[in-house]
């Protein structure tokens, strides 16, 4: 089975310029999570999908950050414009209505913001 | 509010037995887990602990006393693989139920 699935791994941009990372989850896996992860920090929640519902998008930046699930699947996280303090890791996470295994990781994109 | 907390960083020598703990204060409590992180790539389960006592999975094992908001991971005849950052993780499971991460703690098993 494959697990999450996400890309790029790695991006450089320069400050003002748009980005996207996409996900792809594990199959059946309707809860799909984008975290965000600073050096040295835990990850911390962008925001939750349901399907094709954010149910939790309380910590998204809204005024730069955006996300959308379309078909309740794959998603993607853009920010526009991007910033200094952006540079982070950006992890996507998927799990099932099991919770016994919590959540399944995908490897992140590294955002470097110059 | 939300708070958990663990040790920034821990070291322990190769075949001994290192304790992780975690203390939190959540608005609610839906269960913990235990996640590995290796440096530069994604946490990966561990653990999961709902109710009180502990559970064991090989050379790793979790605790938890919901009373006293507290939990720990113990590893076993350690190896220098086991050195990697180990994040606590509580299921908030009010609203939208969602995992709160600790910051997590480093360690380093040396030979």
């Amino acid at each position: 089975e494959a697990g999450v699935v996400q890309s790029p791994r790695y991006k450089i941009i320069e400050k003002k310029q748009p980005v996207a990372f996409w996900c792809n989850p594990i199959s059946g896996h309707n809860t799909l999570y984008w975290y965000r992860q600073n050096l040295g920090q835990g990850p911390e929640l962008l925001i939750r999908y349901e399907n094709e519902e954010a149910v939790d998008d309380s910590q998204l930046p809204k005024d730069r950050f955006s996300a959308e699930r379309l078909k309740g699947v794959d998603s993607t996280l853009k920010i526009q414009p991007a910033e200094l303090g952006d540079s982070a890791v950006y992890l996507c996470a998927s799990s099932s209505s099991d919770w016994g295994h919590g959540y399944t990781f995908g490897s992140g994109t590294r955002l470097t913001v110059v | 509010g939300q708070n958990i907390d663990q040790p920034t960083e821990m070291t322990a020598t190769e075949g001994a037995i290192v304790q992780i703990n975690c203390t939190y204060q959540t608005s609610g409590f839906n269960g913990l887990f235990w996640y590995q992180q290796h440096a530069g790539e994604a946490p990966t389960f561990l653990s999961y602990n709902v109710l009180d006592g502990l559970e064991e999975k090989g050379r790793f094992s979790s605790f938890l006393s919901r009373s006293k908001g507290y939990s720990y991971l113990l590893l076993k005849e350690l190896q220098m693989k086991d050195s990697a950052s180990y994040l606590c993780a509580v299921r908030d499971g009010v609203g939208t139920d969602k995992l709160i991460f600790g910051t997590g703690t480093r360690l380093q098993v040396f030979p």
